[in-house]
């Protein structure tokens, strides 16, 4: 079975800390995610990692940095946390085209989330 | 504009009933794929059913399907049999090109489903 772990089902930090979110997977997948998720908006693409040490900037990246230094491990940085950051974190991992075949190709496995309370 | 739109905020069924939460989508890219995903209140993201924009059979996994209708470009997740285990968010997302030889992955808000017994 694919694992895909978040290292903190919830946290609580203060305002202008420096927040890192951390994730592994185990599944040799050379993609990885950063989403998050607040009501009413669903899923939103923070940044994205197709392989060791690249990475792209998805659809809200203001306030967040990314950190991949090997292939199981996508980590995400609060640089200074604000009270607007609070939101549930959701990492996930898939296969890149041509890595695999058949409907695995496609698929993201997440992790459980964590839950970001910021003070 | 949305890519994937979810109309349904939050639906009710009565448990062993059918229910289709529906699922609107915008491409231009000929070739993507369409996902169902669950997430109970533990937070996790469950994968249901995928569905490639070139397969020609509605994709079926035991009691979920997907109705898929390509000239309509919508892609709808049927429940049989629901189970109060069923009571979940439920997400669809889309997987298009993306830059890179990448692929990017766009989400719905999302349908809360609540099975009364």
């Amino acid at each position: 079975d694919v694992k895909v772990t978040q290292s903190s089902r919830y946290l609580v930090k203060r305002t202008g800390e420096k927040v890192f979110l951390e994730c592994v997977q185990d599944m040799d997948h050379e993609n990885m995610f950063w989403y998050r998720q607040d009501p009413g908006l669903g899923l939103r693409l923070i940044y994205f990692s197709y392989d060791v040490k690249m990475k792209e900037k998805g659809d809200i990246p203001e306030g967040y940095s990314v950190s991949r230094e090997k292939k199981e491990r996508f980590s995400l940085i609060l640089e200074s946390a604000s009270t607007n950051q609070t939101s549930m974190y959701l990492c996930a991992s898939s296969f890149s085209f041509g890595q695999a075949g058949g409907i695995a190709k496609n698929i993201q496995y997440f992790g459980a989330g964590t839950r970001l309370s910021v003070l | 504009a949305q890519k994937i739109t979810q109309t349904q905020p939050g639906m009710f069924v009565q448990e062993k009933e059918a229910v289709t939460l529906d699922c609107t989508y915008d491409t231009s890219d000929p070739s993507y794929g369409l996902f169902w995903y669950k997430q109970p209140s533990s937070g996790e993201m469950i994968f249901l059913i995928y569905q490639g924009s070139y397969d020609q059979q509605n994709a079926t996994e035991g009691r979920y399907s997907l109705n898929f209708q390509k000239a309509r470009k919508s892609a709808n997740l049927v429940i049989s049999a629901s189970q109060l285990g069923d009571s979940a968010m439920y997400f669809c997302a889309m997987r298009e090109s993306g830059t890179s030889g990448t692929y990017k992955y766009i989400f719905g808000t999302g349908t809360r489903l609540k099975v009364l017994a």
